[in-house]
């Protein structure tokens, strides 16, 4: 099916390791962000990529790591993860640059590191 | 950078009654501003947008209003349904070539109840 699908839906991890969230789209759209939703916050932009192989920090992006080698993926890695990264993650992605692209958003990883 | 403050964080209103959520932003050179709606356990989506060539623009139930001398823009929900219970994000960016235009500033949410 078309869309933009996240893997995994809910993750428990400990303190310390590594965890990889996955994010996938058929749309073959240019532009994929990652935010983390967390209450009193609203969305915090984590990293972002204009196209394969081209990647830039957001607001929030200490503890994240991400790559883009194919332009349908952006996997986010938290590299050690810490109890401050327990959140919900959300991927979107956008076709198109300047003003008038919304975004579309996939359906969300609740991340709880324990 | 952009900053988009959005208020109130909470509105409670009895179905049928208007609802009207209000964002300021801080970036003159923004020209693009959507709203989105999230339902519980979902992502958000997007509802409707304006650029900022547009004061107003309407789909059925709901409208947004732009006022760039003022840099503020604000969400309008008529009849509302409980349906319409979630939580709304306003977000603003700049558009044109060059830079991190496509890059969204969100606002903190509205949780929204519609009371029956």
């Amino acid at each position: 099916d078309a869309g933009i699908t996240q893997s995994p839906r809910y993750k428990i991890t400990e303190t310390g390791r590594q965890v990889t969230l996955m994010c996938h789209q058929t749309w073959s759209h240019s532009y994929m962000f990652w935010y983390r939703q967390d209450l009193g916050h609203g969305l915090r932009l984590i990293y972002y990529s204009a196209a394969a192989d081209i990647t830039d920090k957001g607001e929030v992006p200490d503890g994240y790591v991400v790559s883009r080698s194919k332009t349908e993926n952006f996997p986010l890695t938290l590299e050690s993860a810490t109890r401050s990264q327990t959140s919900v993650y959300f991927c979107a992605s956008s076709r198109g640059q300047g003003a008038g692209y919304g975004y579309t958003f996939g359906s969300g990883t609740r991340l709880t590191v324990v | 950078g952009e900053n988009v403050e959005q208020h109130p964080s909470t509105l409670s209103v009895q179905e049928g009654d208007s609802a009207v959520i209000k964002c300021t932003y801080s970036d003159s050179a923004s020209n693009y501003f959507p709203w989105y709606k999230q339902e519980l356990g979902k992502g958000p989506q997007l509802i409707i947008d304006i650029r900022s060539n547009v004061g107003e623009k309407k789909d059925q139930r709901i409208a947004v209003t732009l006022n760039k001398t003022a840099k503020h823009f604000s969400l309008h929900i008529t009849e509302t349904q409980p349906e319409d219970s979630a939580v709304y994000f306003c977000a603003a960016s700049i558009g044109g070539s060059g830079g991190s235009n496509y890059k969204l500033t969100f606002g903190k949410g509205t949780l929204l109840t519609v009371n029956p």
